[in-house]
């Protein structure tokens, strides 16, 4: 069964660093997007990634964060600058269509020293 | 923005019973009303969806309602095994293109055998 992975599945960083977290999406997949999840608290919403640029993001989603889907098949998260408050489990996810199931892959742990 | 609330966070039953978990939603424009759930290690995986203009869906011993004019839906899951033990989210979304998702801070089941 076609599956979303991530990598690294845990990346332990310092503060002010740069991290670029992976994610290969199924592949007849067109709608890609990063979810992230704070020890404890909820999946929230990052940005959704549709025809080579971003249709969606949230608050959280600010100059720190950008996206970029390099060679058509990879799908990238990178956090320019990493704060403590990156910390947290980061979830890709693709569907097939917009308004269609998504698929998440099993998360990337981010750990900001 | 959408909000959704989900209980309880935590919910323990014998095997063999069924097991309710509530959620509710303050934007009434959403209209698209997923249940994930997390294994341990895992990302989380849909296990039914219910659009709004239905009232009930079914899927063997999952089911899903939807009250739209109370802004609340709910999961039940009969008969339960060891293997549903798991957390599951409760989400919302305009489905639109980009499918944002807004979840429920999640519950975690125990079947206990």
């Amino acid at each position: 069964e076609p599956e979303v992975t991530q990598t690294p599945s845990h990346q332990v960083t310092q503060m002010g660093q740069e991290v670029i977290l992976r994610c290969v999406p199924i592949s007849n997949h067109l709608y890609f997007y990063w979810y992230r999840q704070i020890l404890g608290q909820k999946v929230e919403f990052l940005v959704s990634f549709y025809n080579n640029e971003i249709s969606e993001k949230s608050e959280i989603f600010d100059d720190q964060f950008s996206v970029e889907r390099p060679d058509g098949s990879n799908f990238t998260l990178k956090i320019r600058s990493t704060k403590l408050e990156d910390s947290a489990m980061y979830f890709c996810a693709s569907s097939p269509v917009g308004a269609g199931e998504l698929f998440f892959g099993e998360g990337s742990r981010l750990t900001v020293l | 923005g959408e909000n959704v609330e989900q209980h309880p966070s935590t919910l323990s039953v014998q095997e063999g019973d069924s097991a309710v978990i509530k959620c509710t939603y303050s934007d009434s424009a959403s209209n698209y009303f997923p249940w994930y759930k997390q294994e341990l290690g895992k990302g989380p995986q849909l296990i039914i969806d219910i659009r709004s203009n239905v009232g009930e869906k079914k899927d063997q011993r999952i089911a899903v309602t939807l009250n739209k004019t109370a802004k609340h839906f709910s999961l039940h899951i009969t008969e339960t095994q060891p293997e549903d033990s798991a957390v599951y989210f409760c989400a919302a979304s305009i489905n639109n293109a980009g499918n944002m998702l807004t979840f429920g801070g999640g519950t975690r089941l125990m079947v206990k055998p």
